[in-house]
């Protein structure tokens, strides 16, 4: 069974355009992210989300949006499309009780904005 | 707040050598400290982690140390195989919500 699975894996598209992410645990973790990987590896958190809470990195371009429709699921939604978009998204979840506990990562979304 | 500090950024070895790679922290309040291995094409995966009251922890091959006085910690390989060639990530986490802070990757390279 997949813990973290993101849709779809690659993306290609023009700029300009609107497109979306999804993104499903099924860990009964409380709190979701987002990340930007450049192509030098680097991971940026965009996001983190859980049931009270979204921080945003502020850094991140408002044509970023995330939206939870429930515990389980943080979709990643991008407006206006720009070449520097063109990374690897991945989504990641974790649970955040009073202790730390690993984040489990999905495969990542390859994003190509031509 | 939190910055991560990783090096070496690349790093080659021979099979059967040993690979080190350090991370420093600039928060003391920052309490746990995990590794990930990014596999090519794959998401990130732990491969072990340490938090602040534990000073080393092994497993097999992999171990890791923390010296919080210093605010570094630092992963150690042994008997490196070709299939510990990856992406390797340290983080530093301050608990609760606080999102993890990653470095900035080593690539490891394992030539057979």
């Amino acid at each position: 069974d997949t813990a973290v699975s993101q849709t779809p894996k690659y993306l290609v598209t023009q700029m300009g355009n609107d497109k979306s992410i999804k993104c499903e645990q099924n860990l009964g973790h409380d709190t979701m992210y987002w990340y930007k990987q450049d192509s030098k590896k680097f991971l940026k958190i965009m996001f983190s989300y859980n049931n009270k809470e979204l921080i945003i990195n502020e850094t991140v371009p408002n044509r970023f949006s995330p939206k939870s429709p429930d515990k389980a699921h943080l979709n990643l939604h991008i407006n206006s499309l720009e070449l520097g978009d063109s990374a690897v998204y991945f989504c990641a979840s974790s649970h955040t009780g009073q202790g730390n506990t690993e984040a489990f990562f999905g495969q990542g979304t390859r994003l190509t904005v031509v | 707040g939190e910055n991560v500090e990783q090096h070496p950024s690349t790093l080659s070895v021979q099979e059967g050598d040993s690979a080190v790679i350090k991370c420093t922290y600039s928060d003391s309040a920052s309490n746990y400290f995990p590794w990930y291995k990014q596999e090519l094409g794959k998401g990130p995966q732990l491969i072990i982690d340490i938090r602040s009251n534990v000073g080393e922890k092994k497993d097999q091959r992999i171990a890791v140390t923390l010296n919080k006085t210093a605010k570094h910690f630092s992963l150690h390989i042994t008997e490196t195989q070709p299939e510990d060639s990856a992406v390797y990530f340290c983080a530093a986490s301050m608990g609760g919500s606080y999102i993890p802070t990653f470095g900035r990757g080593t690539s490891l390279i394992v030539h057979p």
